[in-house]
């Protein structure tokens, strides 16, 4: 499984746009790249997936390079109910598999 | 209905006490998780169900027991545990080739 390795922490003011940019050196070929949004006491929320390239939903974009072996989560204009933890997880798709969570980002929005 | 369902929210119990833990979907998915909690930490693994069979323990201590009754519930079923197991217990399913797990809102268990 691949590892990933996130900051520990970030803050942001309200209004900005924030990035926040996960490692995963040794992603296989069949992997991919998802990111989930925490609340205090509440069950993760995915929030966006891909596999290489860009990806773009209602709420984030998700961008990959070439090879891989990281990839950024941007939010845009976060507003203080964005501060949550972001978790990157990268595997195949759910199903049958272990998928394992890594350390995660603490987002602080500041007013 | 796209939710995962857990029940009890909270719960507390003493260490001789016997208790389980339910989740429940109703979204046809073939696949569900058991994750663990603790405060300020990822959520860790514990089991995984395909097919309503037990495909992956991650060597979890056997005073957590864990139960498919049919493609649509899981159990844990809780018995002897100790303080240190106290935590966030997650509930998950999902669909093979599906990008996305749907979480339960967790049930926060307190071992006293």
């Amino acid at each position: 499984l691949a590892k990933t390795t996130q900051p520990i922490s970030m803050d942001s003011y309200e209004g900005q746009e924030v990035n926040i940019t996960c490692s995963h050196n040794n992603i296989a070929t069949n992997d991919y790249i998802t990111w989930y949004q925490q609340f205090p006491s509440q069950g993760p929320r995915f929030i966006i997936q891909g596999y290489k390239t860009k990806v773009t939903n209602e709420v984030a974009s998700l961008f990959i390079p070439a090879d891989r072996k990281s990839s950024t989560l941007s939010l845009p204009r976060v507003s203080l109910s964005d501060t949550a933890v972001y978790y990157c997880l990268v595997g195949e798709t759910w199903g049958y598999q272990k998928v394992t969570f890594g350390t995660g980002t603490k987002l602080q929005v500041i007013p | 209905d796209t939710e995962v369902t857990q029940t009890p929210k909270h719960l507390v119990m003493g260490m001789t006490n016997k208790k389980s833990l339910k989740c429940e979907q109703h979204m046809g998915h073939r696949a569900m998780y058991w994750y663990k909690q603790k405060a300020k930490k990822p959520p860790e693994l514990m089991f995984v169900y395909s097919y309503e069979k037990l495909s992956i323990n991650e060597s979890v201590p056997s005073r957590f027991s864990p139960e498919c009754p049919n493609s649509s519930l899981l159990n844990l079923h809780l018995h002897a545990l100790q303080p240190e197991d106290s935590a966030l217990y997650l509930c998950a399913s999902s669909q093979e080739g599906d990008p996305s797990a749907f979480f339960g809102q967790g049930t926060r268990l307190t071992v006293v």
